[in-house]
């Protein structure tokens, strides 16, 4: 069975600030996928980012980072200098890797409100 | 860009009505989803599509249905509605196709969000 735990369901940070999202998920899968979505208030959810279980290398781009750790089962999810557009629900979600449905299980969320 | 369209953005519906909520996706993609959003669960699968006519459950089928007779356009009928069925309704969808592996991103609607009097 799959897990992913998002344990912060909330956040409030002032623009400008940095802020981390953590994700952290369980599989007996040896290979996955690990997802961020984004959720404005529109309600659609926006893909940010796909990395596979073999590729623990890091990743930047712009204002966004994710910080995978295999050893930790850890995916998190770094803004750097915040704004007021970044408030939104994150989701973190995990599939495995040969699945033709790639079913994907989501953690519960973490809601990020950047204050002007 | 993908677009993923669900039929209503918001509905109302009575206890024991027949609901249908459609969605239509236009990048001709083989895989089909709906989810229910509840606060602090997350996303749960209700159903999915692998291609045409064909059709999975998710993690919570109980007391939902699907329909999927074009490639385009994937339903969820909730047979008799009960108030514990209103939520936020996604659908996604996504390719699958031999050689691009399971990684694929799935592309989402607005959303419907439905409420069951």
């Amino acid at each position: 069975a799959q897990k992913v735990t998002q344990a912060q369901t909330e956040i409030s940070v002032v623009e400008k600030e940095d802020v981390t999202l953590d994700c952290v998920y369980e599989t007996r899968d040896t290979t996955y996928y690990l997802f961020w979505y984004k959720q404005p208030p529109s309600g659609e959810l926006v893909f940010l980012i796909r990395r596979n279980s073999f590729d623990e290398q890091n990743e930047i781009s712009g204002r966004y980072s994710w910080n995978f750790q295999k050893s930790t089962s850890s995916f998190n999810f770094t803004i750097t200098a915040s704004q007021v557009v970044d408030s939104a629900v994150y989701f973190c979600a995990l599939s495995p890797f040969n699945n033709a449905g790639n079913m994907l299980t989501f953690g519960g969320g973490t809601r990020l409100m950047v204050k002007p | 860009d993908v677009k993923v369209t669900q039929s209503s953005r918001y509905l109302v519906k009575r206890t024991g009505e027949k609901v249908f909520l459609e969605c239509v996706q236009d990048m001709d993609h083989e895989n089909m989803f709906w989810y229910r959003q509840d606060p602090g669960l997350g996303l749960r699968l209700i159903y999915f599509s692998y291609d045409v006519k064909m059709k999975e459950k998710g993690d919570i089928p109980e007391g939902y249905s699907v329909s999927r007779e074009k490639k385009e356009r994937f339903s969820l009928i909730l047979e008799s509605a009960s108030t514990n069925q209103t939520s936020m309704y996604l659908c996604a969808s996504r390719t699958f196709r031999a050689g691009r592996g399971a990684g694929q991103p799935q592309h989402f609607g607005d959303g419907t969000r439905l409420s069951i009097l």
